[in-house]
């Protein structure tokens, strides 16, 4: 399977825990998003990478989001005392430049729960 | 503010008729525009695309219209089918996609046989 990856599939956790998560872009694709969606809303934009360095965040993204992309390869998503809000689906996409514009591809979500 | 809007939570086609889906945005910078298909609990697949420089663009059974005076693109599926039943997104971007794309609320299509 060559598309985007995604772990975990769900998560359940206790308010005050911390998260992360994990996405595999497609192998030749330079640019890496976090995207979370809550219901009822399309998804919305936390922060993107080109290549291992990040290079626009949301103001979405507060203080107890971490992102990381060591290597320009996979990319993590830490969620620190997470909060009852924080529950949503988490979307990670990939892409690669192209003359007209980019496609970004979706990988399946995390879901998230906080309890 | 939203910048992206689909109007219509949802719409209801026969199988085998057109289905319109709608999309109106605010942002003059946005030349690329994108439809996703959402099933639940799956993360968004890519439909159709298409460029501020052109006006249509078609891919099989889907085609996009994008009317920039009016600032509205449209999505066309003929012939609808019922696995086409799912939530449609439409999303925008500034500068080639090159950045963060910026999504409407969707619309659940749904196609009955």
């Amino acid at each position: 399977d060559t598309g985007v990856s995604q772990n975990p599939r769900h998560k359940i956790t206790k308010r005050g825990q911390n998260v992360t998560f994990r996405c595999d872009p497609i192998s030749e694709h330079n640019r890496l998003y976090w995207y979370r969606q809550t219901l009822g809303q399309g998804p919305e934009f936390l922060t993107y990478f080109q290549n291992e360095a990040q290079l626009e965040k949301s103001r979405l993204l507060s203080d107890r989001f971490s992102a990381e992309r060591p290597k320009g390869s996979f990319s993590t998503l830490e969620i620190q005392r997470t909060e009852q809000g924080d529950s949503a689906m988490y979307l990670c996409a990939s892409s690669f430049g192209h003359h007209e514009g980019e496609t970004q591809y979706f990988g399946p979500g995390t879901r998230l729960l906080v309890l | 503010d939203q910048q992206v809007k689909q109007n219509s939570p949802s719409l209801s086609v026969q199988e085998g008729r057109i289905s319109i889906l709608n999309c109106d945005y605010t942002n003059s910078m946005f030349d690329y525009f994108l439809w996703y298909k959402k099933y639940p609990a799956e993360g968004p697949t890519f439909l159709i695309s298409i460029s501020s420089i052109k006006d249509k663009n078609e891919d099989g059974r889907f085609t996009v219209f994008l009317n920039k005076s009016a600032k509205h693109l449209s999505l066309h599926i003929v012939p609808s089918q019922p696995g086409d039943s799912a939530v449609y997104f439409c999303a925008a971007s500034v500068g080639g996609s090159q950045g963060n794309l910026i999504f409407g609320k969707g619309t659940k299509l749904s196609v009955k046989p």
